[in-house]
């Protein structure tokens, strides 16, 4: 079992839907949850950020953590076009010289 | 202003050859590193280097060797290129080391191998 699972899909959404990501993961140790955003021919960027289990909203975003379930979702809400990319989720230790552990990614498609 | 650049954006040459991608951050972070995507989309470490010094050294062939002449550029030499190292290589960077910070990335080399 690897790490960190993410459904890499596609998956394909009408405009306005609400969309849910996810990401499950082995390792308890993990203190730290990121989602990246990569569109194509891209480098990922940062999306949001988390600090252990919890819930956070950047607009029409919403990253959870449940660590007890080891299970991290994203909530996309009014989905649009411009939504379609890679979404990938990472995570990690805090301190040292640790590297985040990726997902795969799940591609999303969002058509008008 | 691009936050962490590279070049060449694509490099396609023969088996055999080597070749060097550049990457550079205007970012003042302290840490930068080395990523290979391969087709199934999976994000893998190759290097890391806290201000110009090596940190991270994953299971990588030594026919690769990042170089930082300084804090704000690593550049990565690739001796002898197999089929199997066709993939994109992401630089990134964060303000300092820990798995805490997150992590800038430039837009990638797209390596195809002939």
């Amino acid at each position: 079992q690897k790490e960190v699972e993410q459904d890499p899909g596609p998956l394909s959404v009408p405009e306005g839907a609400i969309v849910s990501l996810n990401c499950t993961y082995s390792n308890s140790a993990f203190q730290y949850f990121m989602w990246y955003r990569q569109y194509s021919r891209k480098g990922p960027e940062l999306l949001m950020y988390t600090y252990s289990s919890g819930n956070k909203e950047d607009g029409r975003f919403t990253a959870q953590v449940d660590k007890s379930s080891k299970y991290i979702s994203l909530f996309i809400r009014d989905s649009q076009p411009s939504d379609s990319a890679t979404y990938l989720c990472a995570m990690t230790y805090p301190g040292g010289s640790y590297i985040p552990t990726f997902g795969r990614g799940t591609s999303l498609i969002v058509h008008p | 202003d691009t936050a962490v650049s590279q070049t060449p954006k694509y490099l396609v040459t023969q088996m055999g050859n080597d070749k060097s991608i550049k990457c550079e951050q205007n970012l003042g972070h302290d840490t930068m590193y080395w990523y290979k995507q391969d087709s199934k989309k999976f994000l893998k470490i190759m290097f890391s280097y806290n201000n110009k010094e090596l940190i991270i050294n994953e299971t990588v062939p030594n026919r690769f060797s990042p170089k930082s002449p300084d804090k704000a550029h690593l550049n990565l030499h690739i001796n002898s290129l197999e089929l199997g190292d066709s993939a994109v290589y992401f630089c990134a960077s964060s303000s300092r080391q820990g798995g805490d910070q997150p992590q800038h990335f430039g837009d990638g080399t797209r390596l195809s191998i002939l």
